[in-house]
């Protein structure tokens, strides 16, 4: 069965220093991968996905992520952050064929002047 | 509006009353979709439909969810004799096309039963 993983459930980072969010993911074939960010009371957006080609896609609001097979992980990356990223973030995954996304349990992001 | 919208945005049930939740898609968007969101946790697929087809229900938590778009428009959730373990937030998203691709997801309604 399809399940991700997300490590970490909260990390603190100072504003300006870089980024990096994990996620693991158990798919027998190539998966559709998926991050999404979920500011306080707004809906989830996307900010960028993985379905085939590139192995480092770029995303909205400067993030990217890197699709790595041998190690079954696409995390998330930004080099500089800033205060508004300060949100919770999940990583998703959807199978081929297939109509569901699994989400993994989220890591909340909160950023330090 | 422009997005997913959702309604209403907040119920309050007593155990055993049901409860009927609206999901309005973005206009022309082929799928659909609802979570179920527990507090501290990633959202859990419930149901998926293809405009009006439901392809996929299993991730409905039993028989006392019921989900339907009658027209590929519109879509409700319905869940009856609400017990306190349904206490979440229900989420719609939509997608212009297939089920793997970019979902524009709304605001969410936080279901409480007491």
């Amino acid at each position: 069965a399809q399940s991700v993983t997300q490590p970490d459930i909260h990390i603190t980072v100072s504003e300006g220093a870089s980024l990096e969010l994990r996620c693991n993911y158990s798919y027998g074939a190539t998966p559709y991968l998926f991050w999404y960010v979920q500011s306080p009371g707004q809906g989830l957006q996307l900010l960028l996905k993985y379905f085939s080609g590139d192995t480092l896609v770029q995303g909205i609001k400067g993030f990217e992520a890197e699709f790595k097979r041998s190690q079954s992980s696409f995390n998330l990356r930004k080099p500089s952050v800033h205060w508004s990223d300060a949100a919770e973030y999940f990583c998703a995954v959807g199978a081929t064929g297939g109509f569901k996304t699994i989400f993994g349990a989220g890591t909340r992001l909160f950023v330090k002047a | 509006g422009a997005g997913v919208s959702q309604s209403p945005r907040y119920k309050v049930a007593k155990r055993g009353q049901d409860v009927a939740l609206r999901c309005d898609p973005i206009s022309g968007h082929v799928s659909l979709f609802w979570y179920q969101q527990a507090l501290g946790q990633g959202p859990e697929f419930l149901t998926y439909f293809q405009n009006e087809a439901q392809l996929d229900k299993s991730g409905l938590p039993s028989d006392r969810f019921f989900a339907e778009r009658p027209e590929g428009s519109v879509s409700t959730l319905k869940i009856q004799r609400t017990q306190q373990e349904d206490s979440a937030v229900y989420l719609c998203a939509s997608s212009p096309t297939g089920a793997l691709n970019e979902q524009f997801f709304g605001p969410g309604t936080r279901l409480t039963v007491l």
